[in-house]
């Protein structure tokens, strides 16, 4: 069964510091989607993306974060400056079609700053 | 704003026993979704249900939803060790986009 996958699982790194989160969403899916759950909070929605362009963000997606689909599989997360606050695990998702879709989520990466 | 919240937020039963758990939201929705996760991993889809569907089974699963009420809920019947998990609902709705909105999940603890 097609799945979204995440790369990499488990990322440190010291604030300041440029992160990219990878994924790959499920091949015929059109619509991709990050979120990301703070240790034991709920799931918050970051951004979506469909046709090359971001479709809405949320307050948290500030000028720091940006998303990219480099290429026909991949969608990136890249955080430019990371702070302490950051540390969470963020999760792509991916929707074949736009309203009354599932979204499948990807296993998240945990993001560490220290 | 819309928001799903779960009840109970903890729930513990026997191993062969029923759980339900509930969600409840306050804005129009498109679809309700409810999601499993095992501790510290990802978000596993179970099931969807639309603005006018009322009920949905898969499985073990069964799923309400009453829009008057502005609230759904989530039986799992007959349940097995490996249902220990966090459920939580997420819904969308056409003024939002596609995005969804989480609840704060119910942690269920099946005892064998």
């Amino acid at each position: 069964e097609p799945e979204v996958t995440q790369t990499p699982s488990h990322q440190v790194t010291q604030m300041g510091q440029e992160v990219i989160l990878r994924c790959v969403p499920i091949s015929n899916h059109l619509y991709f989607y990050w979120y990301r759950q703070i240790l034991g909070q709920k799931v918050e929605f970051l951004v979506s993306f469909y046709n090359n362009e971001i479709s809405e963000k949320s307050e948290i997606f500030d000028d720091q974060f940006s998303v990219e689909r480099p290429d026909g599989s991949n969608f990136t997360l890249k955080i430019r400056s990371t702070k302490l606050e950051d540390s969470a695990m963020y999760f792509c998702a991916s929707s074949e079609g736009g309203p009354r879709s599932e979204q499948y989520f990807g296993p998240g990466t945990r993001l560490t700053v220290t | 704003s819309q928001q799903g919240e779960e009840d109970p937020q903890a729930l513990s039963i026997q191993e062969g026993e029923n759980a339900t758990m509930n969600c409840s939201y306050k804005t129009s929705i498109n679809n309700l979704q409810w999601y499993r996760q095992n501790s510290g991993r990802g978000l596993v889809h179970l099931i969807l249900i639309r603005s006018n569907e009322r009920e949905k089974h898969s499985g073990r699963l069964r799923v309400t939803l009453d829009t008057s009420k502005k609230s759904s809920s989530l039986l799992i019947t007959a349940s097995r060790a490996a249902d220990t998990a966090s459920y939580f609902c997420a819904t969308d709705a056409w003024a939002a986009g596609n995005k969804l909105t989480f609840g704060g999940g119910t942690r269920v603890l099946v005892k064998p």
